[in-house]
């Protein structure tokens, strides 16, 4: 069955520190790996995409890896702020017959001063 | 900077009724996207529409609903009979090109069936 499994369900952090967020999943065949940044009752956005190929993507403070041998990817947040609390979600893209997206439950981290 | 807008941003209707739920998707974009948040639930797929068809579909997207480009701007959901379980947080997205492009979410059409 395809899943996308996230951890943790929620962290708490102090600001300025790091932290890491992670995604296994069994979808097959895999396409794509996506994490989106989700503010409570808004809509998604987007932080990263990764191919097959591709075992690290970079956008700010963001960096995100993806093992496709293992089936892991992880979200790593550096020098985290307050604006950073949000729900980060797993997304991993499915082409297979049908193109499916296919979405973990999220980690909701929370940043405090 | 360009954004994809939805409207309404609240909705509430009887069961059994139809809504639409309406989109502007960014402008030079190609693919348009529907999904939908259970309160409390995962984002989940509903569809992707390409050429003026649908590309993907769920096993969600039932024959219940339906969507539509009714002109060059506008992208929209149909639900035709609504349920208590359609009561969820509908978002709309957009990508320029290939599907590996990033996609841009809309704010949300929160729908309460009552």
């Amino acid at each position: 069955k395809n899943q996308v499994e996230q951890s943790p369900q929620s962290l708490i952090i102090l600001e300025g520190k790091n932290c890491t967020l992670q995604c296994n999943y069994t979808v097959s065949p895999f396409s794509n790996l996506r994490w989106y940044k989700q503010d409570t009752g808004r809509g998604p956005v987007s932080l990263t995409i990764m191919t097959f190929s591709e075992n690290t993507k970079s956008n700010g403070r963001y960096t995100a890896t993806l093992d496709a041998d293992t089936k892991q990817s992880s979200l790593h947040i550096t020098a985290s702020q307050l604006s950073d609390s949000a729900s980060y979600i797993c997304v991993v893209g499915s082409v297979g017959g049908t193109y499916k997206y296919i979405f973990g439950t999220g980690t909701r981290l929370k940043v405090l001063a | 900077e360009p954004e994809v807008t939805q409207t309404p941003s609240h909705q509430v209707t009887q069961m059994g009724q139809e809504v639409i739920l309406r989109c502007v998707p960014i402008s030079n974009h190609l693919y348009f996207y529907w999904y939908r948040q259970i309160l409390g639930q995962k984002v989940e797929f509903l569809v992707s529409f390409y050429n003026n068809e649908i590309s993907e579909k769920s096993e969600i997207f039932d024959d219940q609903f339906s969507v539509e480009r009714p002109d060059g701007s506008n992208f929209t959901l149909k639900i035709r009979s609504t349920k208590l379980e359609d009561s969820a947080m509908y978002f709309c997205a957009s990508t320029k090109e290939q599907r590996h492009q990033t996609q841009y979410f809309g704010p949300g059409t929160r729908l309460l069936v009552l």
